[in-house]
């Protein structure tokens, strides 16, 4: 069946550090794109999300790119605080109401 | 900033009994959803509901579960003759219009359920 897929399970990155998280999608009728972040214990909480017709898009200190004709999607955190740390899921939203999330990232900050 | 808030944060019931997962959506928002996450996997949808009405159900919601609004302002989940594999953590979302189509979801804390 087609599904949203994670590449890496766990990412360590220095804080400070620039930090990318990919996704790959096969749904080629994907149309809609969003990156959660999940703390231990909390719900899935809304970082950016990105629709097919743009490749782009920019938050605060976050930017998500979308390569349709790869089928790929990542999430790059600017300078990466304490905070940063947590699981990342990529969601994928395509005419359903449901969202279809991928396995997970879950992202390590080193001091 | 307003939030989608459940009860219980945690929840334990032994095998064959009924459960009843509460949410309370956030007020102006249309869609409500559920979806669960087994320890360690990825967030699965299961329902949505709009209009008093399901509008969209995975495979995994079948005949054990229901959800009803039984009022202006919860929204519940009920699982009947639980199973041990129901353990999970359960999450309430809300969203303006349909959150497939480019609406935000916001999620709930969740709730842990563990059947022994």
């Amino acid at each position: 069946g087609e599904s949203v897929g994670l590449h890496l399970p766990t990412l360590s990155v220095q804080e400070g550090d620039n930090s990318i998280i990919n996704c790959a999608y096969s749904n080629s009728a994907s149309d809609y794109f969003i990156w959660y972040k999940q703390e231990s214990g909390k719900g899935p909480q809304f970082i950016i999300d990105i629709r097919s017709n743009m490749d782009k898009r920019q938050g605060q200190r976050v930017t998500v790119l979308l390569n349709k004709t790869v089928k790929h999607l990542s999430l790059q955190i600017a300078a990466t605080q304490p905070g940063d740390s947590a699981v990342y899921f990529c969601a994928e939203g395509g005419g359903a109401d449901g969202l279809t999330f991928g396995k997970g990232t879950h992202l390590i900050i080193q001091p | 900033e307003p939030e989608v808030t459940q009860t219980p944060s945690h929840q334990v019931t032994q095998m064959g009994q009924e459960v009843i997962l509460r949410c309370v959506p956030i007020s102006n928002h249309l869609y409500f959803y559920w979806y669960r996450q087994i320890l360690g996997q990825k967030v699965e949808f299961l329902v949505s509901f709009y209009n008093n009405e399901i509008s969209e159900k995975s495979e995994i919601f079948d005949d054990q579960f229901s959800v009803e609004r039984p009022d202006g302002s919860n929204f519940t989940l009920k699982i009947r003759s639980t199973k041990l594999e129901d353990s999970a953590m359960y999450f309430c979302a809300s969203s303006e219009g349909a959150g497939g189509h480019y609406y935000e979801q916001y999620f709930g804390p969740g709730t842990r359920l563990t059947v022994t």
